[in-house]
């Protein structure tokens, strides 16, 4: 079974402070990489995506990515209130499909 | 705006039934994907479909199965309802069909259903 694990949390942060989630894979033949975020009750929401080696910013989000290491991250800069949710980790094996870490919950106190 | 929806927000059914879930999408997309989503287990790949008749099972496919006669329309059918289904089940649309990665990640709203 190819897997992804992630630390489930909480993980809580200041208002303002920079929110640091990790994420670890276990298929070395993986190529992409997704960070959802999901509200309570809610579906998840595709934030960031990343296929290479390094660093990609959008906006307070950087999603990091390092084969060798297998593993992914998502910093969010400036954390709000608002960012409060589960962050899933999701990575292609092979075809379409995505399979997904059992998320970080993270708490941004104001 | 892509538009997933699905049949209901919330189900309640009685043990034995056959309950069918509906996934309508309005992109045209080949790939369309069933997931249930549990505490502590997570998302978890039910059925996924790369085109209309064709189906896949994903990683948890015992008690269901699914249909895709249309290309917009992907249902999930559990044929005999059981207690461990009451779950949280989405919807989704998977990249392909020469879209790029990051149009298509979409999932629906969810049917949380609750199997009596």
């Amino acid at each position: 079974q190819k897997e992804v694990e992630q630390n489930s949390g909480p993980l809580s942060v200041p208002e303002g402070a920079i929110a640091s989630l990790n994420c670890t894979y276990s298929d070395r033949g993986s190529q992409s990489f997704f960070w959802y975020r999901q509200y309570s009750g809610k579906s998840p929401e595709l934030i960031m995506f990343i296929y290479s080696n390094g660093d990609k910013e959008d906006g307070r989000f950087t999603a990091q990515l390092n084969k060798a290491s297998q593993y992914v991250s998502l910093l969010i800069r400036d954390s709000q209130p608002s960012d409060s949710a589960t962050y899933l980790c999701a990575v292609i094996n092979s075809g379409y499909a995505l399979n997904f870490g059992k998320g970080t919950s993270l708490l941004v106190t104001p | 705006d892509v538009k997933v929806t699905q049949s209901s927000r919330y189900l309640v059914k009685r043990t034995g039934e056959k309950v069918f879930l509906e996934c309508v999408q309005d992109m045209d997309h080949e790939n369309m994907f069933w997931y249930r989503q549990d505490p502590g287990l997570g998302l978890r790949l039910i059925y996924f479909s790369y085109d209309v008749k064709m189906k896949e099972k994903g990683d948890i496919p015992e008690g269901y199965s699914v249909s895709r006669e249309k290309k917009e329309r992907f249902s999930l059918i559990l044929e005999s309802a059981s207690t461990n289904q009451t779950s949280m089940y989405l919807c989704a649309l998977g990249p392909g069909g020469g879209l790029a990665v990051q149009e298509t990640q979409y999932f629906g709203p969810g049917t949380r259903l609750l199997v009596l």
